[in-house]
């Protein structure tokens, strides 16, 4: 079964400024995603990767195959980036999730 | 530990026949979810209920159906199954927010995904 494990788990960062979140697995797998969840609970799928980087807006994502990892960046942070921030990966044994990473942009 | 807990990880129907999947967690949350997954589209939200026989439609409820009539089950119904309806469907649950207003963000739990084949 795979094991995934997001950094940090909580984060508390200023307006403006350059945030990472970093997902591992430990198994390979087809696709990872990144999942944006707001208060009141709806979730937002992001990205969907299975190699290379992606791009939307002030959003960024890249994941190494051989590594088994992937990032989660937000340039120029604004608090409505505040939200909780969730990988998955989706391998043979269907999806399993991170436990997220509490972020919250203060003013 | 807390559970959100799918009926079937693999599921194989034909086209025409009615589908339940259910989910059912252990946590007492209001908010239940059922999305649906594909790939290149992500995550995409089919229903939501937010009470006991409340309900919302997402973003894509076209040919589908929910049920809640317990707090802790969330059934998800293809009337009549389609093979467009081939998916990775996943169930989730959260807190109403207005519950614990010392939590700033209502953390969501997941099911592990029903991964549907409609021949």
């Amino acid at each position: 079964k795979n094991e995934v494990e997001q950094s940090p788990q909580n984060l508390t960062a200023q307006e403006g400024e350059f945030i990472t979140i970093n997902c591992s697995y430990s198994v390979g797998i087809s696709a990872l995603h990144w999942l944006q969840q707001h208060p009141g609970g709806g979730i937002v799928s992001l990205f969907m990767l299975s190699s290379g980087k992606k791009k939307h807006g002030r959003l960024i994502a890249t994941i190494n195959i051989q590594e088994k990892h992937s990032s989660l960046h937000i340039t120029a942070s604004h608090p409505r980036d505040s939200a909780v921030y969730i990988c998955a990966v989706e391998g043979a044994d269907g999806l399993t999730f991170g436990k997220g990473t509490h972020l919250i942009i203060q003013p | 530990d807390v559970k959100v807990t799918q009926s079937s990880r693999y599921l194989v129907k034909r086209t025409g026949e009615k589908v339940f999947l259910e989910c059912v967690q252990d946590m007492d949350h209001e908010n239940m979810f059922w999305y649906r997954q594909d790939p290149g589209l992500g995550l995409r939200l089919i229903y939501f209920s937010y009470d006991v026989k409340m309900k919302e439609k997402g973003d894509i409820p076209e040919g589908y159906s929910v049920s809640r009539e317990k707090k802790e089950r969330f059934s998800l119904i293809l009337e009549s199954a389609s093979t467009n309806q081939t998916s990775m469907y996943l169930c989730a649950s959260s807190l109403y927010p207005g519950r614990d207003p010392g939590k700033l963000n209502t953390e969501a739990f997941f099911g592990q995904g029903t991964r549907l084949t409609v021949v």
